[in-house]
């Protein structure tokens, strides 16, 4: 069974604070993928990132960096100097090698205030 | 090139009827890919659909719901005899492949009321 954990229902910060969103995730395989997915107020789901099981490193692109942690199951995600662009429902994912369907955590709403 | 697109962006339906949710996904993807968001489910998978494969339908939430692919191309979710629970954001999404390490290219989503 997978699960995905999103313990943060809602984050609001003022623009240019760093915003860190947690995802904690259930399998039972050894080879699976994580994604983080970002649905702004006009509904669009938006693809962000994607990690491998078996690719530990943590990555930074521009204002976003993610770390993926196995030991803890743990994929969070971390927005540096928020803008209100940044505002938006931002969803973790979990995928299984053998699988294609994703399983959605239930969402962290980010509003970043002016 | 397009995107996943979604047709209609809106319905409104009465109770017992029945509706049509079209989506096309992106030129030469050959995995397509039906969920639902709810505010009391989230996001669920509902409909998956590769190549001519035979679709997983695991996730239809009853025999009211079922969806077809035609030419490996666009697709069409349907309702029968509409519930009140069914009212939810319906989202297409369509992937190059099947496989899991594949991020899935969703669409803005039809929003189905039903009264």
């Amino acid at each position: 069974a997978q699960k995905v954990t999103q313990a943060q229902t809602e984050i609001s910060v003022v623009e240019k604070e760093d915003v860190t969103l947690d995802c904690v995730y259930e399998t039972r395989d050894t080879t699976y993928y994580l994604f983080w997915y970002k649905q702004p107020p006009s509904g669009e789901l938006v693809f962000l990132i994607r990690r491998n099981s078996f690719d530990e490193q943590n990555e930074i692109s521009g204002r976003y960096s993610w770390n993926f942690q196995k030991s803890t199951s743990s994929f969070n995600f971390t927005i540096t100097a928020s803008q209100v662009v940044d505002s938006a429902v931002y969803f973790c994912a979990l995928s299984e090698a053998s699988d294609y369907k994703l399983s959605f955590g239930a969402g962290t709403t980010v509003t970043v205030r002016a | 090139g397009a995107g996943v697109s979604q047709s209609p962006s809106n319905k409104v339906t009465e109770k017992g009827k029945d509706v049509e949710l079209r989506c096309d996904p992106i030129s030469g993807h050959t995995a397509l890919y039906w969920y639902r968001q709810s505010l009391g489910q989230g996001l669920e998978f509902l409909i998956y659909f590769q190549g001519n494969s035979a679709p997983d339908k695991s996730g239809l939430p009853s025999d009211r719901f079922s969806a077809e692919r035609t030419g490996g191309s666009v697709s069409t979710l349907t309702i029968q005899r509409t519930q009140q629970e069914d009212s939810a954001v319906y989202l297409c999404a369509s992937s190059l492949v099947s496989q899991g390490n594949n991020e899935q290219f969703f669409g803005p989503g039809t929003r189905l009321t039903v009264l």
